[in-house]
């Protein structure tokens, strides 16, 4: 069965301090990659994703992440972060299978930013 | 557009007691899931149903049952409450089938309390 592995459990950053948090999965096959940001209270938003092409891939706020096939990684980044950027970070992935599209998250990456 | 909508937003039950939480969504979306979100678990997936008219087991989908009761809507039902199921749910959807997975569009969670 395919894994999520998030190594960090809790970062925490003063404000203007750049952000890697690392994914790694564990399977080998095609792979869909996403990261979703909780923020206090609220549901889970898609922060960016992976399908093909380009693999630094750029999404909303500011965050990038870039997959390397050959380490079956997927970090994500941030340049330097902000207050608001304070929230619970999943790193999940599913399978490009004739099915539906189940997605298996990582335990997930709380983040503190202080000011 | 809402969206994905959950109700209830909370509820409270005593063990053995049974109720339904319902969802739907309005963005014509083929697949729909019901996950759980536990303190560093992650996301465990309940049931999905992939296209309307058919349902599966995720991983963690013994106490619970599902009813895909038309395109839009996806109810998870649970029998007889265990503490164990103290949890706070999550419903998403996502657009296609197939070939390619795509992203999933999430709820606002349902949290619940067994006692």
């Amino acid at each position: 069965a395919q894994s999520v592995s998030q190594h960090n459990h809790h970062v925490i950053l003063s404000e203007a301090a750049s952000l890697e948090l690392g994914c790694n999965y564990s399977y080998g096959g095609t792979v869909n990659l996403f990261w979703y940001v909780q923020y206090p209270g609220q549901h889970l938003q898609l922060l960016l994703k992976y399908f093909s092409g380009d693999p630094l891939v750029k999404g909303i706020k500011g965050f990038e992440a870039e997959f390397i096939k050959s380490k079956f990684s997927f970090n994500l980044r941030k340049p330097s972060v902000q207050w608001s950027d304070t929230a619970e970070y999943f790193c999940a992935v599913n399978l490009r299978t004739g099915t539906a599209s189940k997605l298996t998250f990582g335990t997930g990456t709380r983040l503190q930013v202080t000011l | 557009n809402a969206g994905v909508t959950q109700t209830p937003k909370f509820q409270v039950l005593k063990t053995g007691q049974s109720m339904t939480l319902q969802c739907a969504q309005d963005m014509n979306h083929n697949s729909m899931y019901w996950y759980r979100q536990d303190p560093g678990m992650g996301l465990r997936l309940i049931y999905y149903s992939a296209s309307e008219g058919t349902t599966d087991k995720g991983e963690v989908p013994n106490g619970y049952n599902v009813s895909r009761l038309n395109k839009r809507e996806f109810s998870l039902r649970l029998e007889s409450a265990a503490p164990s199921q103290t949890s706070v749910y999550f419903c998403a959807s996502s657009p296609g089938q197939g070939a390619l997975g795509y992203e999933q569009y999430f709820g606002p969670g349902t949290r619940l309390t067994v006692t």
